[in-house]
Formats: structure tokens, sequence, C-alpha cells
């Protein structure tokens, strides 16, 4: 079964240092992966995704995510953290259902604390 | 120019009502999703539409009925609250492609609280 691992609940950085938020994966074959955000009270907003083109993706809000096949994760960072860089963050894998269809599967969230 | 809606944002009822959650989406996406994110932050998928044809259904109590009256449209009704049915549910659309590399568009999810 397709699953992804969040290895930290909460990470809190100060503001201008840099930021990692890990995600491991499990998939029997090439995963579809995703990088949500969810600030405060509200609802998701697709970061960046990975569909077996280029291992290193680029995402809105200066993220990225390098997937890495050998390591099996799939970890978000960001050079230099912003106040408005608080929120929650979900790591996400494309799973295929019994139906033969797709659904996403969601890791358990990190909520990121960026310090002044 | 909203891509996906819900309505209500906030929805506080008793116990034992009837409630319905309404969402759209004016992408031209032909799959929709409702997602339950509990308490604590966890998200699980509940139903996927497909051009109004119900191709997900997760293990989700009889009461809570999705309706599809077109592929725009993806409603969820809930018979019989519970207490434990308090969460925030969220809506997504997606478009198929081939080799389901497709991404999901969420809404800003409705919290609901039953009392």
């Amino acid at each position: 079964a397709q699953s992804v691992t969040q290895l930290d609940s909460h990470v809190s950085v100060s503001e201008g240092t840099p930021v990692l938020l890990r995600c491991n994966y499990s998939s029997s074959y090439s995963p579809s992966l995703f990088w949500y955000v969810q600030h405060p009270n509200k609802g998701l907003q697709l970061l960046l995704k990975y569909t077996s083109a280029a291992t290193l993706v680029k995402g809105i809000n200066g993220f990225e995510a390098e997937f890495k096949k050998s390591e099996t994760s799939f970890h978000l960072t960001k050079p230099s953290a912003h106040m408005s860089d608080a929120a929650e963050y979900f790591c996400v894998v494309s799973v295929l259902k019994d139906t033969g269809r797709r659904a996403l599967t969601f890791g358990s969230g990190t909520r990121l604390q960026v310090q002044p | 120019d909203t891509a996906v809606s819900q309505t209500p944002k906030y929805l506080v009822t008793q116990m034992g009502n009837d409630k319905s959650i309404k969402c759209e989406q004016n992408l031209g996406h032909d799959t929709m999703y409702w997602y339950k994110q509990d308490s604590k932050k966890f998200l699980k998928i509940m139903f996927s539409y497909n051009n109004k044809e119900l191709i997900i259904n997760e293990t989700v109590p009889n009461r809570f009925s999705p309706k599809s009256p077109d592929k725009a449209h993806l409603n969820l009704h809930i018979n019989s609250l519970e207490l434990g049915d308090s969460a925030v549910y969220f809506c997504a659309s997606s478009q198929r492609v081939a080799g389901g590399k497709e991404t999901q568009y969420f809404g800003p999810g409705t919290r609901l609280l039953v009392l």
C-alpha cells in the first residue's frame, strides 16, 4: 500500500533561516507526490508536485522539493523562512484504489512555526 | 474567480439534525471529492465522483450521502448528525489525465460543529 510519513509533527525556525520539512513515502511504483499548505482556518493550497519529470521540483513562494528514489524521500525546503510561511504542511501521495481510481493519501502534517 | 467553492463556511448544529454542505467548481473538471479533516488535522478521503458517477466510497457511515446533480457540483448530505461528525470537510476537484498524474484543487473547507 502507498503511504507517506512526515517525520516531524512540529518544526520551529527563525525568520531568514532555512526550512526543511521531511517526508518519506512508500510506493510499489513511481508515485505522484505533492506538498500542500494549510494556513490557519484556511483551505489547502498546492505548493508543488512531482509526477516523474524533473526530480527537483520548484513550487510557489520559494519552496522546492527533491524526489530521491533511493531514499524514498520528498523533503520540502526553502532557503529563507518568512513569517507568512507559518502554517501546516502536508506531504501527499496519489494512490491507486481497488476500483482502479486514484485518491490522495495525506501525511499527518508538519506545523511550521517561524520565530521573529 | 473562485475555483472550488463550498457553502456554508461554518455550520453549527444540534445532534440528530440533518444538514447539507454544497460544493461547486468552475474549473471544468470531471472528478470531485469530499475529504474529512479531524481535530488532529488528519485528512482522509470520503467519496469521489467522476462525471456524476460514484467511483470511490471509503468506509463512511450510511448517514453520509453524496449527491452530484452535474459534474460541476458535489453536495454532501449528513443525516442524524453525531458529535463525532464535528470536523472540517473539504471538497476538491481534478481533471483525469493519462497515467493518473492529475492535481486536485481544494475548496476553503466547511467547519462543522455538532453540539
